[in-house]
C-alpha cells in the first residue's frame, strides 16, 4: 500500500461544477499537508496548506480528517484554467526530507 | 517566492553517458532538493544538497550515479551518470521558502536516454 494514495482520475467536469478530491494516507505520525498543482510538463506550485480547522482559498477549500487519515480537496465553480493534476503531499515529520508525493489526481475541465 | 533556473529543460542522451543538471535561485538558501518524477509516478526525493558539506542522499539513491554539487547558496548541479533508459524522467530541482513552509520547484529538465 502506498503511503500516500490518490484516485489518479481523470474527473471531467463541465465548468461551474463543483469536484472533490480526496486523498489517504497511511502514517498516522504526518504533520502537516498540502495540496500543489502540476499543469502539463510543468513544475508542482503549491495551491494550498491544508489545516486541522479546514481553510479556504477562493474558490477552493482544503479540508483535513485525522481521524480517518484523509485530506479533501473541493474546488467551486470550476474554470478550464483549474484543469491539471493535483497533488497531495504529506510531511511525515519535520522536514522537507520527510514530504511524500502522492501520484495525482487528474482533473478536465470542459466548456 | 523563489525564482529558479532550472536547465537544460530537456535532453536527449545515449546510454552510458552524463548529463549535469544545473539549478541556480535568485535568492541564497540553506538547502536545495533534488527530485525525481517518473512517468506516471510521484515526486521523489534524491538528495538533499547542503553547501559546505556532502550532499544526503535518500534510500535507493547513491553518489556514484547521482553525484551532486553544492558550491555556494544560490547554486546546485545534480549530474546523472552512466545513464540507463531507466533513467529516462523529469528531473526538478527545489527550495524551501524562508519560513520553510513551503516548496518552490525548478521548470525540471526532461530527460530521455536511448
Amino acid at each position: 500500500r502506498k503511503e500516500v494514495e490518490q484516485d489518479p482520475g481523470p474527473f471531467n467536469v463541465p465548468e461551474g461544477a463543483t469536484v472533490a478530491f480526496n486523498c489517504t494516507y497511511s502514517n498516522s505520525a504526518s504533520q502537516s499537508f498540502f495540496w500543489y498543482r502540476q499543469d502539463c510538463r510543468k513544475e508542482p506550485k503549491l495551491l494550498m496548506s491544508v489545516y486541522s480547522s479546514g481553510n479556504e482559498d477562493g474558490r477552493f477549500t482544503a479540508q483535513l480528517n485525522r481521524a480517518s487519515q484523509y485530506i479533501s480537496l473541493l474546488i467551486r465553480d470550476s474554470k478550464l484554467s483549474d484543469s491539471a493534476t493535483y497533488l497531495c503531499v504529506v510531511n511525515r515529520g519535520a522536514g522537507f526530507q520527510k514530504l511524500v508525493f502522492g501520484t495525482g489526481t487528474r482533473l478536465l475541465v470542459s466548456p | 517566492s523563489a525564482v529558479i533556473s532550472q536547465k537544460p529543460s530537456r535532453d536527449i542522451c545515449q546510454r552510458g553517458t552524463s548529463l549535469t543538471i544545473q539549478c541556480q535561485v535568485d535568492s541564497q538558501v540553506t538547502m536545495m532538493f533534488w527530485y525525481r518524477q517518473q512517468p506516471g509516478q510521484s515526486l521523489t526525493l534524491i538528495a538533499t544538497a547542503n553547501q559546505g558539506s556532502e550532499a544526503t542522499y535518500e534510500s535507493g539513491f547513491v553518489i556514484d550515479k547521482f553525484p551532486i554539487s553544492r558550491p555556494n547558496l544560490t547554486f546546485s548541479t545534480l549530474t546523472v551518470s552512466n545513464m540507463s533508459p531507466e533513467d529516462s524522467s523529469i528531473y526538478l530541482c527545489s527550495v524551501s521558502d524562508s519560513e520553510n513552509e513551503k516548496l518552490f520547484f525548478g521548470s525540471g529538465t526532461q530527460l530521455s536516454v536511448l
